[in-house]
């Protein structure tokens, strides 16, 4: 079955150093997402992308925060300036349709720890 | 996006049916039912949805209110790999991007 693939499982990082996250969504997918999950806390929205361009970021979602397709099948995540309330579990998402109806494939998620 | 509320926690034996409540009495017209699930240090997996029938699929069934203001995701026979937080969630029909809003869900506890 096919599944989104993320890499690294976990990144330990200094603060205020760059991180970069990746992301292969489902080949065939088209609209792809960020998540993250601070430890205990709710699934939250980052950002969502679609035809190589941002459809809609949360607050979360920064000018530290940026987002890019570079090669047709990588999706990533980059966090410039980490910060200590970074560290969370980051998740993938893609889905094959936009809108309500369609489900979305997540990946098993990302874990950065920011020291 | 329009609210849901679940309870907190809910527990089953296993082998036996679970049905999960959701209330969502201020849902829209044009709002779809979700239910994604997330295993223990995983990432959320998709259930089930619809709009206004009854739905069911390999892992669950959907079973919506005839006024849609609450759901109840069924189970048939839990398992321990079913032990999970369950969440129900309302993505807009008329939202292209549909994106998804957890809350906290309900934590499903398994016991043999």
């Amino acid at each position: 079955e096919p599944e989104v693939t993320q890499t690294p499982s976990h990144q330990v990082t200094q603060m205020g150093q760059e991180v970069i996250l990746r992301c292969v969504p489902i080949s065939n997918h088209l609209y792809f997402y960020w998540y993250r999950q601070i430890l205990g806390q709710k699934v939250e929205f980052l950002v969502s992308f679609y035809n190589n361009e941002i459809s809609e970021k949360s607050e979360i979602f920064d000018d530290q925060f940026s987002v890019e397709r570079p090669d047709g099948s990588n999706f990533t995540l980059k966090i410039r300036s980490t910060k200590l309330e970074d560290s969370a579990m980051y998740f993938c998402a893609s889905s094959v349709r936009g809108g309500a109806a369609g489900e979305l494939f997540f990946g098993e998620g990302s874990r950065l720890t920011v020291l | 996006d329009a609210k849901t509320t679940q309870p907190n926690s809910m527990e089953s034996n296993e082998e036996e049916p679970v049905h999960l409540p959701c209330n969502h009495s201020t849902i829209s017209g044009t709002d779809y039912i979700h239910w994604y699930r997330q295993l223990p240090s995983q990432g959320p997996e998709y259930v089930i949805h619809g709009l206004t029938s009854n739905v069911n699929n390999r892992m669950a069934s959907l079973a919506i209110a005839e006024d849609r203001k609450s759901s109840t995701l069924i189970l048939h026979r839990a398992t321990l790999r079913d032990a999970a937080v369950y969440y129900c969630i309302l993505r807009d029909g008329a939202d292209s991007w549909g994106k998804l809003q957890f809350g906290a869900g309900t934590q499903v506890v398994v016991t043999p």
